[in-house]
């Protein structure tokens, strides 16, 4: 089947600790998204990646880091410099043509104490 | 102002009531939208694209006003598996080939028995 899978589900960390979230899509979709999604909030662009090596900083970069080395695959790390890292995490991708809707990974649920 | 508004609700509706969204965006040059469905620690999922011609899909129906830089949903004889957060996205400004999207925080529907 084809689609985004996220690991893990759930994630727990020490504050202090780096950690990376995978994401990995079968698609064959140029571009990739992380956002990060806090309780009664919308989703906030951390990076995204249109195409292979190459992507760009969104709205809230700051304390993340990603790479793009495989199409398929967007790892996001949080690192410790992030101040709140605890937060749902969602990978996303999407294809370009005449729209651009994206289709999401079921999310990873980081909580840093 | 944020760049896509929508009343967060919730909206508390009977079931077989017709109920309504609305959500307005910022940003003239945007070029796709799109209403997403995400369910409780869920993933966001696309539920329908927003067309100025309107877009109908079985009880749901879309429009896009551009002039009033508004789009609206609207569901008919809801049902309790509608009880969900409905999210008002917007395609992001300049060039075509960003693709990044800006969502609503969402608007949140219960419909009762």
């Amino acid at each position: 089947d084809g689609g985004i899978t996220q690991s893990p589900k759930y994630l727990f960390r020490k504050e202090g600790q780096n950690v990376t979230l995978s994401c990995e899509q079968n698609l064959n979709h140029d571009a990739m998204y992380w956002y990060r999604q806090d309780p009664g909030q919308g989703l906030r662009l951390i990076y995204y990646s249109q195409i292979v090596n190459d992507f760009q900083k969104g709205d809230i970069a700051e304390g993340y880091s990603v790479s793009r080395e495989k199409k398929e695959s967007f790892p996001l790390t949080v690192t410790s410099a992030q101040k709140n890292p605890t937060a749902f995490y969602l990978c996303a991708s999407s294809n370009y043509g005449s729209s651009y809707e994206q289709y999401f990974g079921p999310g990873t649920r980081l909580t840093v104490t | 102002r944020k760049e896509v508004e929508q009343d967060p609700g919730p909206f508390n509706v009977p079931e077989g009531a017709t109920v309504a969204f609305n959500c307005t965006y910022s940003n003239s040059a945007s070029q796709s939208f799109f209403w997403y469905r995400q369910d409780c620690r869920k993933e966001p999922k696309l539920l329908m694209s927003v067309y100025s011609s309107g877009n109908e899909d079985g009880r749901f129906t879309a429009q896009l006003n551009r002039a009033s830089q508004y789009i609206s949903l609207l569901i008919r004889d809801s049902k309790l598996s509608d009880s969900a957060t409905y999210l008002c996205v917007g395609g992001g400004p300049g060039s075509s080939n960003t693709g990044k999207l800006i969502f609503g925080q969402g608007t949140t529907l219960q419909v009762k028995p």
